[in-house]
C-alpha cells in the first residue's frame, strides 16, 4: 500500500531561521503532490501543488517544495519563517491521477518570535 | 470562493448513539471526501464518493456509512458510536481539474 512519510513530527525554529520539511513517499509510479497547512483553528489549504513539469514549485507565503523523483521526496522549504507560519503542515500524494490523496502524519512547526 | 460547510462543529455523543455528520459543498464537485484527523496520525480516508450514490471505502471505512443522495451533500453515518470514534472529522471536496482539496472547518466529536 502506498504510504507517505514525514519524519519529522514537531519543530521549533526562531524567526528567521530556514526550514525543511521532509516528506516521502513510498511508490514509485507517477504522483501528483501537494502541501497543506492547517493554522490553529482553521481549515487546511492548499500551500502548494506539483503534477509535472518544473520540479521547483512555488506556492502562497514563499514556500517552495521540491520534486527529487530519484528519493521519492517532495520536501518543504522556506529561507525565513515567521511567527506566523505557526501551524501543521501536511504532506499528501494521488496515485496515477487518480481519486484518492494519502496524507502524511502532519509536522507541527512552532516558531518563536 | 469554493465552500465547503459542516454542519457541527462540535458534538458530543454517548456510546451507542447514532451520529450524523453532514457536509456541503458549493463548488458542483463531483468527488467528495471524509476523513478522520488524529494527533501523530495526520489523515486517514474514510469514505470517498465521486458521484451522486456513488462510494468507494477509504482506509478505515469499519464503524461508518455515507450517504450521497445529491450532489451537494455528503453524510458520514456512525450507526452505533464507540469512544475510539472520538476525532476531528473533515469533510472534504475535490476540483477536478487541479486535483486541489477544499476543506470544511472539521467536526470535533466526542464519545463518551
Amino acid at each position: 500500500a502506498q504510504s507517505v512519510s514525514q519524519h519529522n513530527h514537531h519543530v521549533i525554529l526562531s524567526e528567521a531561521a530556514s526550514l525543511e520539511l521532509g516528506c516521502n513517499y513510498s511508490y514509485g509510479g507517477t504522483v501528483n503532490l501537494f502541501w497543506y497547512v492547517q493554522y490553529p483553528g482553521q481549515h487546511l489549504q492548499l500551500l502548494l501543488k506539483y503534477f509535472s513539469g518544473d520540479p521547483l514549485v512555488k506556492g502562497i507565503k514563499g514556500f517552495e517544495a521540491e520534486f527529487i523523483k530519484s528519493k521519492f521526496s517532495f520536501n518543504l522549504r522556506k529561507p525565513s519563517v515567521q511567527w506566523s507560519d505557526t501551524a501543521e503542515y501536511f504532506c499528501a500524494v494521488i496515485l496515477n491521477a487518480g481519486n484518492m490523496l494519502t496524507f502524511g502524519g502532519g509536522t507541527r512547526l512552532m516558531v518563536k518570535p | 470562493d469554493v465552500k465547503v460547510t459542516q454542519s457541527s462543529r462540535y458534538l458530543v455523543k454517548r456510546t451507542g448513539e447514532k451520529v450524523f455528520l453532514e457536509c456541503v459543498q458549493d463548488m458542483d464537485h463531483e468527488n467528495m471526501f471524509w476523513y478522520r484527523q488524529d494527533p501523530g496520525l495526520g489523515l486517514r480516508l474514510i469514505y470517498f464518493s465521486y458521484d451522486v450514490k456513488m462510494k468507494e471505502k477509504g482506509d478505515i471505512p469499519e464503524g461508518y456509512s455515507v450517504s450521497r443522495e445529491k450532489k451537494e451533500r455528503f453524510s458520514l453515518i456512525l450507526e452505533s458510536a464507540s469512544t475510539n470514534q472520538t476525532s476531528m472529522y473533515l469533510c472534504a471536496s475535490r476540483q477536478r481539474d487541479t486535483g486541489e482539496l477544499f476543506f470544511g472547518e472539521g467536526s470535533r466529536l466526542t464519545v463518551l
